[in-house]
């Protein structure tokens, strides 16, 4: 079936590149996902990658993709305490409006 | 501009006592859907709806209804709401088959006592 998995934590210094991982098993994923939650809020969609792509870059934000493992990785530069949240992955299955998400991964940066 | 919209925010109420939580959209989007976020689960998706009056299960769907009478509006019901079912709810929505046109609400916080 459908499933997503992401670790639940990570820890890293202000300054420092984070990378959270993310693993799925559905291999008729159109898009690929990641949302950040800051504490009390909403969803805020941060980016996206179509899954014909390998890479995409937006500003300090890379995105990963091996499709032929499955695996998908958000790698945030200069990590700021901003950046401080939970960020969840989510595929999205073909031709439907459903999307699966990670468990989330709550990123803790220390100063 | 272009949004979700959900009421209320944040709900306290006791087990038993009906309540519904509306969900309104402007994109005139044919797919809606209703989440709920738990501490290490992530989100799964509840309830959706391929357009007016076509609704479907989804993930955990036990203990709730929808209707879908205009494609603007998505309310989630619980009829008799349990403390299992306190958690943070999003409704979302979206083109039909696009989820990279995908908007979330800001989502209502529930307490069942």
């Amino acid at each position: 079936g459908e499933d997503v998995e992401q670790s639940l934590f990570l820890s890293v210094r202000e300054g420092d590149s984070s990378v959270i991982n993310c693993t799925y098993t559905d291999s008729s994923s159109t898009y690929l996902y990641w949302y950040k939650q800051e504490p009390g809020a909403g969803l805020q969609l941060l980016t996206y990658i179509f899954s014909n792509m390998d890479m995409k870059q937006d500003q300090r934000l890379t995105v990963l993709l091996n499709k032929k493992d499955k695996h998908l990785s958000l790698r945030i530069a200069d990590t700021q305490t901003g950046d401080s949240a939970i960020y969840f992955c989510a595929e999205s299955i073909w031709d439907t409006g459903k999307l699966i998400f990670g468990q989330g991964t709550t990123l803790q940066v220390k100063p | 501009e272009a949004q979700v919209t959900q009421n209320p925010r944040y709900l306290i109420t006791v087990t038993g006592k009906k309540l519904t939580v509306t969900c309104s959209q402007n994109m005139n989007h044919e797919y809606m859907s209703w989440y709920r976020q738990d501490p290490g689960l992530g989100l799964r998706q509840i309830y959706y709806s391929m357009n007016v009056e076509v609704t479907d299960k989804g993930d955990v769907p036990e203990g709730y209804k929808v209707s879908r009478k205009e494609k603007r509006n998505f309310p989630l019901i619980l009829e008799s709401p349990s403390p299992n079912q306190t958690s943070l709810y999003f409704c979302a929505s979206n083109i039909r088959g696009r989820t990279d046109t995908q908007y979330f609400g800001p989502g209502t916080r529930l307490t069942v006592l």
